[in-house]
């Protein structure tokens, strides 16, 4: 089992409707998760980070997590053809020695 | 600048040469991560420091690959006798390290070709 898993896509969503991007992870002791938004032939960029269970929202983007099942969502509301980008989730755990794990991503198409 | 750097952003060289690149984390941070991507793919971790402790080195892909940090500052990675298949971007990041707010924040990259 791989330490945070993501559908890889590519998931496909009318412009303006909400896409749903889901995570898992394996480790019960993490603290901290991250989505990050990747678009071709750059780097990842830090979107939104959540570390208590419930929802955080941040303009159109909402962080999910629920750590007793192990899983973190995001929703993009008013989906825009500029969402499309890959996504990754990434985990940490709480001490100095917890490096932060990513996903392998889920691809992200809006269309018009 | 207040971002991670890295130099050089773009390497073309030959099969069988040493390449070395660069990486300057934000001030401040002292965890620092190197991963490779292959075109179309995802983040490949290769290793990560955290301040003065010993590397996770388990990312590596051969003993071709090292990797230094001059203690919280610049870090290289080290490529040796590259080959074709090390052809890459090979992205650097860094963070805290630790506590709640672990964000990592990515450079820019190095694209590097193997011939």
């Amino acid at each position: 089992q791989k330490e945070v898993e993501q559908n890889s896509g590519p998931l496909s969503v009318p412009e303006g409707a909400i896409a749903s991007l889901n995570c898992t992870y394996s480790d019960r002791v993490s603290q901290s998760f991250f989505w990050y938004r990747q678009y071709s032939g750059k780097s990842p960029e830090l979107i939104m980070s959540i570390y208590s269970n419930g929802d955080k929202e941040d303009g159109r983007f909402t962080a999910q997590l629920n750590k007793a099942s192990q899983y973190v969502s995001l929703l993009i509301r008013d989906s825009q053809p500029s969402d499309s980008a890959t996504y990754l989730c990434a985990v940490s755990g709480y001490s100095s020695a917890s490096k932060i794990i990513f996903g392998s991503g889920t691809r992200l198409s809006i269309r018009p | 600048g207040a971002g991670v750097s890295q130099s050089p952003s773009n390497k073309v060289t030959e099969k069988g040469k040493d390449v070395e690149l660069r990486c300057d984390p934000i001030s401040g941070h002292t965890a620092l991560y190197w991963y490779r991507q292959r075109l179309g793919q995802g983040l490949e971790f290769l290793i990560y420091f955290q301040g003065n402790s010993a590397p996770d080195k388990s990312g590596l892909p051969s003993d071709r690959f090292s990797a230094e940090r001059t203690g919280e500052s610049v870090s290289t990675l080290t490529i040796q006798r590259t080959q074709q298949e090390d052809s890459a971007v090979y992205l650097c990041a860094s963070s805290y390290g630790y506590g709640e707010h672990n964000e990592q924040f990515f450079g820019p990259g190095t694209r590097l070709t193997v011939l």
